[in-house]
């Protein structure tokens, strides 16, 4: 199956500062989904991106599936930016979506 | 609903007893999915349902689980004879559709969290 990497696994922010988390993937895709899971334990659906550059407030994204990988940029990062970021592909099957391996994001104070 | 709704929230069981987990979809929504999540990992696939219709279960770890949504809209993923490697954060995730690419972004709920004593 489709392998789904995320780097890095962790990271650590002072709190302002920016940050770039890549997802590399092994195989086209059909589409492509960003994900916060924050302490709490909820996974929010941040982005729909198949492909091009989309931007919600201090998150944007980028996906260019013909390389296969997709970046998700943090700016100017908070505290509430804490948690674990997915990325998730569709695959093989029309619709079975396989999620990344999460990178971990700590905001410090 | 306003969001996906799973229950239970958090359910104990003794290993051998069957569990069955319920999921609530958006309204109006047409895929179900089913996703199993372990501490510190990616949720993992299961199944997922376009209406009544079960579409893909190659996730489904083994015979003793399985999953129906018979009037296309709540879900109820059924685990016969738990084991201990069963316990996970088990979640369930809707979308608008299939047909148009633009209605896939999935939707989850807060999942229910499994322990097999």
């Amino acid at each position: 199956g489709i392998q789904v990497e995320q780097s890095p696994p962790d990271l650590i922010l002072q709190e302002g500062a920016n940050s770039t988390l890549r997802c590399n993937f092994s195989d086209s895709v059909n589409n492509l989904q960003w994900f916060h899971q924050n302490p709490w334990g909820q996974l929010i659906n941040l982005f729909y991106i198949p492909s091009g550059t989309k931007q919600n407030g201090r998150l944007s994204a980028t996906t260019v599936a013909t390389e296969r990988y997709s970046l998700l940029y943090i700016s100017s990062s908070q505290t509430t930016d804490s948690g674990v970021y997915f990325c998730a592909v569709y695959s093989g099957g029309y619709q079975k979506v396989t999620f990344g391996t999460g990178t971990k994001l700590q905001v410090i104070p | 609903g306003a969001g996906v709704s799973q229950s239970p929230r958090y359910k104990v069981t003794k290993r051998g007893q069957d569990v069955a987990l319920r999921c609530d979809p958006i309204s109006g929504h047409v895929s179900l999915y089913w996703y199993r999540q372990a501490l510190g990992q990616g949720p993992e696939f299961l199944t997922y349902f376009n209406y009544e219709a079960q579409q893909d279960k190659s996730g489904l770890p083994n015979d003793r689980f399985s999953a129906e949504r018979p009037e296309g809209s709540i879900s109820t993923l059924t685990i016969q004879r738990t084991e201990q490697r069963d316990s996970a954060m088990y979640r369930c995730a809707s979308s608008l559709g299939f047909r148009d690419r633009t209605n896939e972004k999935l939707f989850f709920g807060s999942g229910t969290q499994l322990s097999v004593l």
